[in-house]
């Protein structure tokens, strides 16, 4: 099945700890997208990145570090400097957006507890 | 004024009612209009795509644009308990900025059995 997988699915942090969140997809997508999401709040942009080792940042990327080695996996942490980390973290990949195509596919999600 | 904007709801309906979701906006430079459909604690299924304004229909949903008014619509027929869910409404540019998908807070749908 294609589509993109996000692990792990819960994770809880202790103050101080930077901590990686995994993503991956099958579907062949050029570009890649890390949101946040909190209660009552809609989803925002923390980085994106539309090739292979390029990235760039979104309206709130500070306290965050993204890496794209490869086109299926766009890794993100979150480091110790980000003030509000707890929420819900969602992967999302889409077509390049060159080619015209906007429509954004999104992962399961992970949460992230700061303790 | 906020970019995108989307009543929260909650929105309890019985089943079989029509359903109709909304939002605003106030950007003129979006083209890409889509509706994501989001179950507890999952991630965002994308529902519909349209580009520039008419309507699209998949099924028992129907997407509106009206771009005179900045007026995006879902409709949903002869709604199910399995509908339930938030929605959110999602819009963007065209050109080089066409990635940069702005979204409404969402709307949380109830549908009663």
């Amino acid at each position: 099945d294609g589509g993109i997988t996000q692990s792990p699915k819960y994770l809880f942090r202790k103050e101080g700890q930077n901590v990686t969140l995994s993503c991956e997809q099958n579907l062949n997508h050029d570009a890649m997208y890390w949101y946040r999401q909190d209660p009552g709040q809609g989803l925002r942009l923390i980085y994106y990145s539309q090739i292979v080792n390029d990235f760039q940042k979104g309206d709130i990327a500070e306290g965050y570090s993204v890496s794209r080695e490869k086109k299926e996996s766009f890794p993100l942490t979150v480091t110790s400097a980000q003030k509000n980390p707890t929420a819900f973290y969602l992967c999302a990949s889409s077509m390049l957006v060159g080619r015209g195509q906007s429509e954004q596919f999104f992962g399961p999600g992970t949460r992230l507890t700061v303790l | 004024q906020k970019e995108v904007e989307q009543d929260p709801g909650p929105l309890s309906v019985p089943e079989g009612a029509i359903v109709s979701l909304n939002c605003t906006y106030s950007n003129s430079a979006f083209q890409y209009f889509m509706w994501y459909r989001q179950y507890s604690r999952k991630g965002p299924e994308l529902l519909m795509y349209t580009y520039s304004s008419g309507n699209k229909e998949d099924g028992r949903f129907t997407a509106q644009v009206d771009k005179s008014s900045k007026y995006i619509s879902l409709f949903i027929r002869d709604s199910q308990p399995s509908d339930s869910a938030t929605y959110l409404c999602a819009m963007s540019p065209s050109g080089g900025s066409n990635y940069k998908l702005t979204f409404g807070k969402g709307t949380l749908l109830t549908v009663n059995p």
